[in-house]
C-alpha cells in the first residue's frame, strides 16, 4: 500500500496563468476527495468523487476551478487564470467508502503560490 | 452547518508529561463521526483517533485517548507520556453520518514538546 501520492509538491505561478494538480489515491479506494488548506487554518472541503462521478462540489469551487476523475482512479484539479486568494495547500484524500467508518487517508498536498 | 472549535491555537507540554487538547463542535444532528488528525511539519496529516457518536465509550488508541461528551458537544484529546514525535498541529474534524461525506476541520492546535 503506497499510500496517496500528488503531483507536483509545489508549484510557483503568475497570475492568471492555469495550473494542474495530479493525485492519485490508495489502490482501490472508491472515495477521492480534494481540501484546500491556508496558512494558519484548517483544510477546507472543495469537492469529492465516487469512483468516476463527481458528487458534490464546495461554494469554495469557483467557476475557475474543475476537477475529474476520469476512470475512476487519479483525479486532476485545475485552476484556471489563477489569482493571488488562490495560493494555499491542495491537499488530496482517498477512502474505501461507502461505509460507516470509512477513514480518508491524505496525501502530502500541493503547495500552490501565485505570484 | 456544522461548526468545529479548537480555542486552543498554541499548547506546550514537557516531555512524558499528559495534555489535553480541546475541542467543540456544533450540530444538530444526532449521529456523526468525530476525528483528530496530526499534521507534522511538512508531513502529510494522519488519522490518530475516531469516535462514533452512537457510541458512549471513549476511544483510546494506545497514548491517545478522547473525552467524548455528546451533551456538551465537547470532544477532548488526551496525550499521555508525551514524545517529542508528538510535536505537530493537531486537527478536530466532524462528518455527518447522513450521507454527506466531506470533514469539517477545526483550525488547529500546535503542539509543542518541550524535552
Amino acid at each position: 500500500d503506497t499510500g496517496v501520492s500528488q503531483d507536483p509538491r509545489h508549484k510557483i505561478t503568475k497570475r492568471g496563468q492555469n495550473v494542474t494538480f495530479r493525485c492519485d489515491p490508495i489502490s482501490e479506494h472508491n472515495r477521492l476527495y480534494w481540501y484546500r488548506q491556508t496558512l494558519g487554518q484548517g483544510p477546507e472541503f472543495l469537492t469529492y468523487f465516487q469512483n468516476e462521478a463527481q458528487l458534490e462540489k464546495s461554494r469554495l469551487l469557483s467557476d475557475r476551478f474543475s476537477a475529474e476523475r476520469p476512470k475512476g482512479s487519479f483525479s486532476t484539479l485545475e485552476i484556471q487564470r489563477t489569482e493571488q486568494g488562490d495560493s494555499a495547500m491542495y491537499l488530496c484524500a482517498s477512502s474505501l467508502g461507502p461505509g460507516v467508518e470509512e477513514t480518508q487517508y491524505f496525501g502530502p498536498g500541493t503547495r500552490l503560490l501565485v505570484l | 452547518a456544522q461548526t468545529v472549535t479548537q480555542s486552543q491555537p498554541e499548547m506546550s507540554v514537557q516531555e512524558a508529561e499528559t495534555v489535553t487538547l480541546s475541542c467543540t463542535y456544533d450540530t444538530s444532528e444526532s449521529d456523526y463521526y468525530l476525528f483528530w488528525y496530526k499534521q507534522p511539519p511538512s508531513r502529510q496529516m494522519i488519522l490518530v483517533i475516531r469516535q462514533e457518536a452512537y457510541k458512549q465509550q471513549n476511544a483510546t488508541e494506545n497514548r491517545f485517548s478522547v473525552n467524548f461528551q455528546k451533551a456538551a458537544k465537547s470532544f477532548s484529546l488526551k496525550i499521555s507520556d508525551s514524545q517529542l514525535g508528538d510535536a505537530a498541529m493537531y486537527f478536530c474534524a466532524y462528518r455527518s453520518a447522513y450521507g454527506n461525506e466531506k470533514l469539517t476541520f477545526g483550525t488547529g492546535t500546535r503542539l509543542t514538546i518541550i524535552p
